[in-house]
C-alpha cells in the first residue's frame, strides 16, 4: 500500500493564482482530511470528508473548496492565494472517527508571493 | 469543546537522558488520547493513544504515556533519548462529534550529543 500520497511536494504561487492540491489514499478509508501547519502553530483543520460525496468545513476553511467523488480521492482547491495561505498543507484519512489513528501524507509546501 | 494545551514549545534535552513532554486536556466527557511525532520534512505519524483500559500506554520507539484523569494529563516519557528522537511531538483529542482531531500546538524535541 502506498498510503496517503499528495502531490506536487513543492509550489510557488503568485498572488490571485489558483491551484489544486492532490491527495489519493489506498486504504479504503471513509474519512479524509486537509490541514495546515504553521510554525509554532499546530495544525488547523482546513475541511474533511467522512464519505464520498460529503465534505464539511474545519476551523480554517476560508479561501479553500474541497470536493470528495471518489473514496480514494479528496483534492483541495485555492481560488486567489494570497499570502496568507503561505504554508505546509498535509492530507490525511481514517477508517472512521474519534478513536481511529489518521495516517498522513508527506505534505505540500505551498509559497504565495 | 475539548482542547488540549502541550505546555512546552522547545525542549532541549542531552542524549540518553530521559525526556517527559507534557500535554493537558480539557474535556467534559470521555476521552481518547494521541500523539504523533513529525520527524523533519515527513507528515505525522502515530505515536501512541489511550482509548480505555490500562492508564499507561506504550508506544512505539520505546514511548509511553501516562492518562491521568484527575489531572487531565496525557504526559508523554522515555527514559533514554537517542538523537534520532529529535522531531516535533503533538499531542490531540478528538472533537465530542468525533469526526476531527484537534491538535496542540506542538513541543520541539532537540536531542544533543
Amino acid at each position: 500500500n502506498a498510503g496517503v500520497t499528495q502531490t506536487p511536494k513543492f509550489r510557488i504561487l503568485k498572488i490571485g493564482q489558483s491551484m489544486t492540491l492532490q491527495c489519493t489514499q489506498d486504504m479504503n478509508h471513509n474519512y479524509m482530511y486537509w490541514y495546515r501547519q504553521d510554525p509554532g502553530m499546530g495544525l488547523k483543520l482546513i475541511y474533511y470528508s467522512v464519505g464520498a460525496g460529503i465534505t464539511d468545513k474545519g476551523e480554517v476553511p476560508n479561501g479553500y473548496n474541497v470536493s470528495r467523488s471518489t473514496t480514494e480521492d479528496f483534492p483541495l482547491r485555492l481560488e486567489l492565494a494570497a499570502p496568507s495561505q503561505t504554508s505546509v498543507y498535509f492530507c490525511a484519512s481514517s477508517y472512521d472517527g474519534g478513536g481511529y489513528e489518521q495516517y498522513f501524507g508527506p505534505g505540500t509546501r505551498l509559497t504565495v508571493t | 469543546a475539548q482542547s488540549v494545551t502541550q505546555l512546552d514549545s522547545q525542549v532541549p534535552v542531552f542524549e540518553e537522558a530521559p525526556v517527559e513532554l507534557r500535554c493537558n486536556y480539557s474535556s467534559s466527557v470521555s476521552v481518547y488520547l494521541f500523539w504523533y511525532v513529525q520527524y523533519p520534512n515527513q507528515g505525522l505519524q502515530l505515536l501512541l493513544k489511550y482509548l480505555s483500559g490500562s492508564t499507561l500506554v506504550k508506544g512505539i520507539n520505546g514511548f509511553e504515556a501516562e492518562f491521568n484523569k484527575s489531572q487531565t494529563s496525557f504526559h508523554l516519557r522515555k527514559p533514554s533519548v537517542h538523537i534520532s528522537d529529535t522531531a516535533e511531538y503533538f499531542c490531540a483529542v478528538p472533537n465530542n462529534a468525533g469526526n476531527m482531531l484537534t491538535f496542540g500546538g506542538g513541543t520541539r524535541l532537540m536531542v544533543k550529543p
